[in-house]
């Protein structure tokens, strides 16, 4: 069974940092594309960032680029969000996502998520 | 960006009766290398994450009930539950994988009447 779990959210002031780690199990972690999606309290879903399975490929949206930086350990079956220069507008239920296919070239197709984990951005 | 628009935002149906969502993306999603749609529907429950339903226009996830279809192509898409639920009450989103950043519908909230 795939799990997906979230851990490292919290409080912060703005302008700081937070590290969101995914711990993967289930499946061949090394064999997806893997995502970070957000939630804003009782918003609609946005894609933050993906990285591919060797993590040479990293993608963004628009808005964390430069603040946020995704990244892999396969080794250990993990997935990583280091964000930094954290806004209000950053909080959010953060989802660790995998992607439909084993070493698939299609990317972007969120097939597992995990429960999310809680950012919230405030002083 | 690729700007996807759902309507409607909510929408009330009878148990045993269909219900239509509809999504529009602002430029198409259809590849003309492959054919396929990048197009995907997910369900989400009130307190749970996103389940994938349908994935390129038309493909439904193993598991998902066959009530459950997706139809379009281009730049306007259904999704379609041909006689609804109880548990069928979530809010449906629409989303792009055609390019980045992945962007998604704003929702549908979907109710008993």
């Amino acid at each position: 069974e795939v799990q997906l779990v979230e851990s490292g959210g919290g409080l912060v002031q703005p302008g700081g940092s937070l590290r969101l780690s995914c711990a993967a199990s289930g499946f061949i972690f090394s064999g997806y594309w893997m995502s970070w999606v957000r939630q804003a309290p009782g918003k609609g879903l946005e894609w933050v960032a993906n990285i591919n399975q060797d993590g040479s490929e990293k993608y963004y949206v628009d808005s964390v680029k430069g603040r946020f930086t995704i990244s892999r350990d396969n080794a250990k079956n993990s997935l990583y969000l280091q964000m930094n220069s954290l806004r209000a507008e950053d909080t959010a239920l953060y989802y660790c996502v995998r992607d439909s296919f084993y070493y698939g070239s299609t990317a972007g197709i969120c097939n597992s998520w995990g429960q999310g984990n809680l950012v919230t951005v405030s002083s | 960006d690729i700007v996807m628009t759902q309507s409607p935002d909510s929408l009330a149906v009878s148990l045993g009766e269909g219900a239509t969502i509809s999504c529009r993306s602002s430029q198409s999603v259809l590849s003309s290398s492959n054919s396929k749609n990048y197009l995907a529907w997910y369900q989400q429950k009130l307190g749970q994450p996103p389940k994938l339903l349908i994935y390129w226009a038309s493909s439904r996830e193993s598991g998902v009930p066959d009530r459950f279809s997706g139809s379009g192509s281009g730049t306007d898409f259904t999704l379609t539950i041909s006689s609804l639920q109880a548990e069928d009450v979530a809010v449906y989103y629409c989303q792009q994988y055609y390019s980045t950043p992945y962007t998604f519908g704003q929702g549908t909230r979907l109710e008993i009447k």
